[in-house]
């Protein structure tokens, strides 16, 4: 089976801009998770989607937001982009809703300037 | 909220010895913890994951220990090789929920 695939594997925005990441996860898996890795503040959880339902949000602003496919195919969107947006942007996926076993992606590293 | 905290942020072992990770949380509700590896460039990796019903499990090469009573768990590796080194991440979940991670621990591994 092919993994998680995130794309694109690297973005650079400038302050104010939008940016969209997809994530396509393992053939067969309906639930996709995002969560935000920086130094800092390590992995953080933005939000996890089930059956294009989102089931569980992290405390991160209204600036980010996400949505989920039929095909379990997912998206995530930040607008009005801050520096501090500036972190590797991690997807995973798992045949069912509640987390364990997460399987990762590479992630999408954005640099906001 | 609730958080998983590690004791060493990195941890050099020598190639061959036995590496030790620790993990401290906080929550004590939580049903499973998961170990993943972190290698440059990729994402988390699951290693491996214990229920809060037990105590111990073993993998190939790794072993989680989780001690309920002093909320802390720890992943030995053993026979550490270079392809070890990697950060390493504990994690708690609880049914239902989102799994909250740690801060990581970066492991070196010595030829």
């Amino acid at each position: 089976k092919a993994g998680v695939t995130q794309t694109p594997r690297y973005l650079i925005k400038t302050r104010g801009q939008q940016v969209t990441l997809s994530c396509s996860p393992i053939s067969g898996h309906r639930s996709v998770s995002w969560y935000q890795q920086t130094p800092g503040q390590g992995l953080q959880f933005l939000f996890e989607y089930f059956s294009e339902t989102q089931r569980n949000k992290g405390n991160f602003p209204g600036r980010f937001s996400g949505r989920q496919f039929s095909n379990s195919r997912s998206e995530m969107n930040v607008s009005t982009l801050e520096l501090g947006d500036s972190a590797l942007y991690l997807c995973a996926s798992s045949p069912t809703t509640g987390n364990e076993k997460l399987f990762f992606g590479s992630g999408t590293q954005l640099s906001v300037l | 909220g609730e958080s998983v905290g590690l004791h060493l942020p990195t941890l050099s072992v020598q190639e061959g010895d036995n590496s030790i990770i620790n993990c401290a949380y906080s929550n004590s509700a939580s049903d499973y913890f998961i170990w993943y590896k972190q290698e440059s460039g990729k994402g988390p990796q699951f290693i491996i994951d214990i229920r809060s019903n037990m105590d111990k499990r073993q993998g190939q090469r790794v072993t989680v220990l989780l001690n309920k009573t002093v909320k802390h768990l720890s992943l030995q590796i053993a026979a550490t090789q270079p392809g070890d080194s990697a950060v390493y991440f504990c994690a708690q979940g609880e049914a239902g929920n989102m799994l909250t991670f740690g801060g990581g621990t970066r492991l070196m591994v010595k030829p």
